[in-house]
């Protein structure tokens, strides 16, 4: 199974900050990775897919980028909706998987 | 409108099994594949399984290899999962999801979840 690694499990910053999330995977997945964001008691909603290509809807200051095991997750100004947890997600091949999460908290 | 709806909590003693259905409305149940996801209370995310609703074929993520079932029933629209041994660490709300295209990763319908409890 392919292992995803997520960093920071954590991350306190400000409104207006820039912040970066990473995900590595255990091996190369190409680029068929997706970033979801979950808000308390909500379903998750993917925000990146194909590691860098924007969801439709999704604000223009979240974007992605990476290849093969390594993906950040960027998000230039953050807004006061934005504070939530974040999860990477494989699906290069079964079984899928997801990263651990990082939650995003107001410094 | 497209919608999972998803059977109510259960509280169950370990060792147990539990079956969580997952009925789909609003398309072509058969079309989308289902996965499925947990989620212990304050814990991360964790992808269980997934099933082609067509043709019956599922996968699991080997922590649950031959304790996990997803089945079908096709003429109710309506997907299972069943875990069976039960221990309290499989306490958590598990969700079904849609994908919207075999191999995107896209889960862009999600049921409400329904909590499962292990406690004796």
């Amino acid at each position: 199974d392919i292992q995803m690694t997520q960093s920071p499990s954590s991350l306190s910053a400000s409104v207006g900050d820039r912040v970066t999330i990473t995900c590595r995977a255990s091996q190369g997945i190409r680029n068929d990775l997706g970033w979801y964001q979950q808000k308390p008691g909500e379903a998750p909603k993917r925000l990146i897919y194909a590691a860098s290509s924007l969801q439709s809807g999704v604000p223009s200051r979240f974007s992605g980028s990476g290849s093969g095991t390594e993906f950040t997750l960027t998000i230039s100004s953050l807004q006061p909706e934005d504070f939530a947890t974040y999860y990477c997600l494989q699906h290069n091949s079964y079984p899928y998987s997801f990263g651990q999460g990082t939650k995003l908290e107001i410094k | 409108q497209v919608q999972l709806v998803q059977s109510g909590a259960e509280v169950k003693k370990p060792g147990a099994s539990v079956k969580v259905s997952c009925k789909a409305s609003g398309y072509t149940f058969s079309s989308y594949d289902i996965n499925w996801v947990r989620q212990a209370s304050g814990q991360g995310l964790e992808w269980m399984g997934w099933m082609n609703p067509n043709t019956g074929n599922t996968g699991f993520a080997q922590k649950f290899q031959g304790r996990v079932t997803i089945t079908r029933n096709t003429s109710i629209s309506t997907a299972y999962m069943e875990l069976s041994n039960l221990r309290s660490e499989d306490t958590a709300v598990y969700y079904c999801a849609r994908e919207d295209l075999p191999w995107s990763g896209y889960f862009d319908v999600w049921g409400r979840g329904t909590s499962v409890t292990v406690s004796s």
